[in-house]
């Protein structure tokens, strides 16, 4: 089984919706990321955790929220969808910071498409 | 200008040429240096990690820091078509991940 799985793969939605993404990870790892991935701009933080209690904004967290459930399960929501949204989105994990540790382990990605 | 500057290409060379993929950064902060590949319609995976100037050689790649110069290189010797790939550039130890924009590569038979 993959270390970190994403849900759902591929979502088709209209503007205005709220959506949910899904991030789990058997890595045993704290820290777990989101990011979108646009063609020419490459990998943008959108929020980070380093723990369950811990949340932090990245680069481009407006119109994002996220929600750690557990060590292993960290979702990102759209609370109000809009066309310039889509994109592909990752979740990733790592390990403690100061190494090879900190290895980025990433999930297969959703593609998300706003209409 | 951002931390670090990757030409996203796309780079297209044929089967069993020598490719040489590049980054720049300016944090001298970062200590350490990895290579992540990501193939189409899948996540990035770490390819290659290296502590210090100098160089690493794994197979047939080598990953090469310049620190002084803060130059990062990925050479690939006798390219193949399974390379065709993007690869990021990604200096760590700096608080937040850190990642290049990718360069896109193209090796064709």
């Amino acid at each position: 089984d993959a270390d970190v799985t994403q849900t759902p793969r591929n979502r088709i939605t209209k503007t205005g919706k709220r959506i949910m993404l899904e991030c789990s990870q058997t890595k045993g790892h704290d820290r777990m990321y989101w990011y979108r991935q646009d063609p020419g701009l490459g990998l943008r933080l959108i929020y980070y955790s380093f723990d369950v209690k811990d949340i932090n904004k990245g680069e481009i967290s407006d119109g994002y929220s996220v929600s750690r459930q557990a060590q292993a399960k960290f979702s990102l929501s759209l609370e109000s969808a809009i066309p310039n949204q889509t994109a592909l989105y990752f979740c990733a994990t790592s390990g403690y910071s100061g190494g090879q540790e900190d290895t980025q382990y990433f999930g297969p990605g959703t593609r998300l498409t706003v209409l | 200008q951002k931390e670090v500057e990757q030409d996203p290409g796309p780079l297209s060379v044929p089967e069993g040429a020598i490719v040489s993929l590049n980054c720049t950064y300016s944090n001298s902060a970062f200590q350490y240096f990895m290579w992540y590949r990501q193939y189409s319609r899948k996540g990035p995976e770490l390819l290659m990690y290296t502590y210090s100037s100098g160089n690493k050689e794994d197979g047939r790649f080598t990953a090469q820091v310049d620190k002084s110069s803060k130059y990062i290189s990925l050479f690939i010797r006798d390219s193949q078509p399974s390379d065709s790939a993007t690869y990021l550039c990604a200096p760590g130890g700096s608080y937040i991940p850190t990642f290049g924009r990718g360069t896109s590569l193209i090796v064709h038979p």
